[in-house]
């Protein structure tokens, strides 16, 4: 069985700022990797995934996450955070073989002037 | 192209009384997703279905819940004699078949509140 960790449950960030949000997952088998976000009542978007390829993976609304096998990581980051960001961002993992997501607990990044 | 509807988006109901939560998904999506997420936690998984069929049932707790997805017409959660304990945030997501290992679309949700 998989599981994600996400240390943070909550990050403060400055607008304009860089801000990073962690994600360690554990599986004994290859896995996709996601960062979905939630903004206040509605429901999950798709922020970026990783499948295979190339460990650097970019998504929208400027955010990119680097997969990193030996760490078992796949951190979020965006260079320079807007008002709008303000959101929950949840990481998420699945096994070729199984469709279902298993999420983390959720980093809720507040942004403010 | 509408993405995955659910309704009701808020649904209150009196302890005992039965919850009925609706998900059409996305067109040429014929796999179905069932998260829930209660207060302060994130999305736990509860049911993966194909048309009228349960692939994985897994997350479902054993009684009082159940789900469909019938040949026509939007998927079922159903949770019979609710207690506050089933207050939450419930998610339906869909995908295709050739894709349903790769991520996929998450409706609004229906926020369940037992009274």
């Amino acid at each position: 069985a998989q599981s994600v960790t996400q240390l943070d449950s909550q990050v403060p960030v400055f607008e304009e700022a860089p801000v990073e949000l962690r994600c360690n997952y554990s599986s004994s088998v290859s896995v996709y990797l996601f960062w979905y976000v939630q903004y206040p009542n509605q429901g999950l978007q798709l922020l970026l995934k990783y499948l295979s390829g190339s460990t650097l993976v970019k998504g929208i609304n400027g955010f990119e996450a680097e997969f990193n096998k030996s760490q078992t990581s796949f951190h979020l980051r965006k260079p320079s955070v807007h008002i709008s960001d303000t959101a929950e961002y949840f990481c998420a993992v699945s096994t070729g073989t199984a469709s279902k997501l298993t999420f983390g607990t959720g980093t809720r990044l507040q942004v403010t002037l | 192209n509408a993405g995955v509807m659910q309704n009701p988006r808020h649904l209150v109901r009196r302890r005992g009384q039965e919850a009925r939560l609706r998900c059409s998904p996305m067109k040429g999506h014929s796999h179905v997703y069932w998260y829930r997420q209660l207060p302060e936690e994130g999305l736990k998984f509860m049911v993966y279905l194909q048309k009228e069929n349960i692939i994985d049932e897994s997350g479902m707790p054993k009684e009082r819940f159940s789900a469909e997805f019938p040949k026509e017409g939007p998927s079922i959660l159903r949770i019979q004699q609710v207690v506050r304990g089933d207050s939450a945030a419930y998610f339906c997501a869909s995908s295709p078949p050739s894709t349903a290992n790769y991520g996929y679309t998450f409706g609004s949700g229906t926020r369940l509140t037992v009274v």
